[in-house]
């Protein structure tokens, strides 16, 4: 079956550059959600969107932006990056009408230094 | 609002049981349950939608009060590979009336089964 597939797999950058992450739902879920997740800690909800609309912010610093295309495919764009953007990004999928379970991808590892 | 998980950690010798509480101060529309292995994506593992509803999936299995506002994980005879943290994620909806529906995670519980 199909998985979420997220890019880069891993990412390093230096302090106050630019970062993309790419996120492709499961083919025919309309939810997208992005998660942000430190060493030794929860999953922390940064943004969603469904149906290509933005449906819920979270703790997304102003920093960050995010989009869903028409292919529903997301992008988190960083900009500005500060030591402590160093985590594991994390990006899920659901189906609104098949009871909302969140499906994750394998996340993207960013390191700034 | 964070739901409450419990215990923080717990360690099981291979066939042991356990129990994982999740609770809330307000009912909630429903309780998610994922597993995460270190440096992994968190896996889910079920959904509780109804009060008093109970959800098997082999040997791991949840309940959901009446009052919707607290759950339990139970994990029986458990096995190496139920190690890892456990996260329950509580439901709530974004706006009356919408679809559109805000999940947060509790802290997670770690589970380490010993040999």
């Amino acid at each position: 079956a199909a998985g979420v597939i997220q890019s880069p797999r891993h990412l390093i950058k230096e302090k106050r550059e630019t970062a993309t992450l790419k996120c492709y739902p499961i083919p025919r879920h309309d939810t997208v959600y992005w998660y942000q997740q430190g060493p030794g800690q929860d999953p922390q909800f940064l943004i969603s969107f469904y149906e290509k609309m933005q449906s819920d912010k979270g703790s997304i610093p102003d920093r960050f932006s995010a989009q869903q295309f028409s292919d529903y495919h997301s992008e988190l764009n960083m900009s500005s990056l500060e030591l402590g953007d160093s985590a594991l990004y994390f990006c899920a999928s659901s189906a609104l009408a098949g009871g909302r379970e969140q499906y994750f991808g394998p996340g993207t590892r960013l390191t700034v230094t | 609002q964070q739901p409450v998980q419990s215990p923080q950690a717990v360690i099981l010798r291979e066939g042991e049981d356990a129990v994982i509480n999740c609770s809330s101060s307000k009912a909630l529309y429903s309780v998610h349950w994922y597993r995460q292995k270190h440096g992994e994506a968190p896996v889910f593992l079920m959904i509780l939608l109804k009060g008093g509803e109970q959800k098997g999936h082999e040997k791991i299995s949840a309940s959901f009060n009446e009052k919707k506002q607290q759950s339990s994980l139970y994990l029986t005879a458990s096995q190496l590979s139920y190690s890892g943290t456990y996260f329950c994620g509580t439901e709530m909806r974004v706006n009356s009336g919408g679809s559109n529906y805000k999940l947060t995670f509790g802290k997670g519980t770690l589970l380490t089964v010993n040999p």
